[in-house]
């Protein structure tokens, strides 16, 4: 069975700090894996998401993610936090032979000070 | 081109009532995923479906809830006899075909049951 573990709940950081937020994941077979945004009484955005290939992966807003296969892993980093960073963060993954559905960690609140 | 659209954005019912919630997928998709999130918790799935079809409903409590998309209009998800637990945000997302490659989210319905 997969599932995915975001290991902080919260991530108080300061404006225009460097942020890494973590995502550990099982999984017995190949996976992709996702990272959306939740801002306050929205939907979900999709950041970035890794199907294949380089294992570094660039998404909007300046955020990137490092695919680990060893660990396994897929953090997602930004060099430089601005206060509108300030939102929830979902990882997710999905299955290969999947109908589709993803798996979601239960989420990171960011939150950035000035 | 709108996107995912869901409404209503808020619903309020009293307990034993029933709950109907409408998803309009993007133009031109064709397969809808609904999810639930509680409250400190991440997104997880209920239901598959294709028009007219469920393909996967793995996700769903076995009573109570039922989904349909049907050939025209939008996707239903139908809670009867609703208890405080059923408070939670519902989202939609669609895609053109069965994705494992990340899908586009609907703001979501927030249901409160009192």
């Amino acid at each position: 069975a997969q599932s995915v573990t975001q290991l902080d709940s919260q991530v108080p950081v300061f404006e225009e700090a460097p942020v890494e937020l973590r995502c550990n994941y099982s999984s017995s077979v190949s996976v992709y894996l996702f990272w959306y945004v939740q801002y306050p009484n929205q939907g979900l955005q999709l950041l970035l998401k890794y199907l294949s290939g380089s294992t570094l992966v660039k998404g909007i807003n300046g955020f990137e993610a490092e695919f680990n296969k060893s660990q396994p892993s897929f953090h997602l980093r930004k060099p430089s936090v601005h206060i509108s960073d300030t939102a929830e963060y979902f990882c997710a993954v999905s299955g290969e032979g999947s109908q589709g559905n993803l798996i979601f960690g239960k989420g990171t609140k960011l939150s950035v000070k000035p | 081109n709108a996107g995912v659209m869901q409404n209503p954005r808020h619903l309020v019912r009293r307990r034993g009532q029933e709950a109907r919630l409408r998803c309009s997928p993007m133009k031109g998709h064709s397969h809808v995923y609904w999810y639930r999130q509680l409250p400190e918790e991440g997104l997880k799935f209920m239901v598959y479906l294709q028009k007219e079809n469920i393909i996967d409903e793995s996700g769903m409590p076995k009573e109570r809830f039922s989904a349909e998309f049907p050939k025209e209009g939008p996707s239903i998800l139908r809670i009867q006899q609703v208890v405080r637990g059923d408070s939670a945000a519902y989202f939609c997302a669609s895609s053109p075909g069965r994705s494992s490659y990340g899908y586009t989210f609907g703001s979501g319905t927030r249901l409160t049951v009192v």
